[in-house]
């Protein structure tokens, strides 16, 4: 059964840093991997969608790279701003099926 | 394009009421549609995946006769939760997607409250 993992669970930065975050895999036989933001109390966003032949996406000031070999995925934020304050949650497909199978999230907070 | 849309998106009942929540597709034909589970702070867990004109199916833990799933059109799904009890207050979000493992759209989430 597929299991994903996101480090860290919460993060607190400085406005503009640039930060990481991490998502790992434990199957890597997967479809796609997508990268989604989730303001507090409302649907999601999606941000980011690697299929599994890519290596990496960009998206502005995002930047999400896959190495399935290994099951990890990493967020590369840029220069962060108040504003990407939100939950990111990382989600992958199985070849085998079409459901998504979520980490747990990590709660970024970027103080001004 | 690629709208999906939930409604009501609060609502708070008594304990022993059903509850019944929409997912509509506003500007595609949404043959999949899956039903997910938030509690604050963790993540999403999927409860079931519907298609439409099919039983919906359920995953490991989920009691379908208290989460009644219908994918009746194209274009909407419901969840029922029937006798909801307080430990039923939750956040509930839907996503539609079409056939195969394309992207899905996610709604705007419903929350739940259960006195």
């Amino acid at each position: 059964k597929q299991e994903v993992t996101q480090i860290p669970a919460a993060l607190s930065v400085p406005e503009g840093e640039n930060l990481v975050l991490n998502c790992s895999f434990t199957d890597s036989a997967i479809y796609n991997l997508q990268w989604f933001r989730q303001d507090p109390g409302k649907g999601l966003t999606s941000l980011l969608l690697i299929q599994s032949s890519q290596r990496e996406q960009t998206s502005g000031r995002l930047n999400a790279s896959l190495d399935k070999s290994s099951g990890r995925s990493t967020l590369y934020i840029a220069a962060s701003q108040p504003g990407d304050s939100a939950t990111y949650l990382c989600a992958v497909i199985n070849n085998a099926g079409n459901m998504l199978t979520f980490g747990g999230g990590t709660r970024l907070m970027v103080k001004p | 394009g690629a709208v999906v849309s939930q409604h009501p998106s609060w609502v708070i009942c008594k304990s022993g009421t059903s509850v019944k929540i929409e997912c509509r597709s506003l500007d595609f034909q949404a043959t999949t549609m899956f039903w997910y589970r938030q509690f604050p702070k963790q993540s999403l867990m999927l409860m079931a995946t519907s298609n439409e004109g099919s039983k919906a199916t359920y995953e490991q833990g989920v009691e379908k006769d208290k989460f009644l799933i219908n994918h009746a059109s194209l274009t909407l799904s419901t969840l029922t939760v029937t006798s909801a009890h307080p430990e039923d207050s939750s956040f509930y979000i839907c996503s539609a997607g079409t056939s195969g493992r394309e992207t899905q759209y996610f709604g705007p989430g419903t929350r739940l409250l259960v006195l």
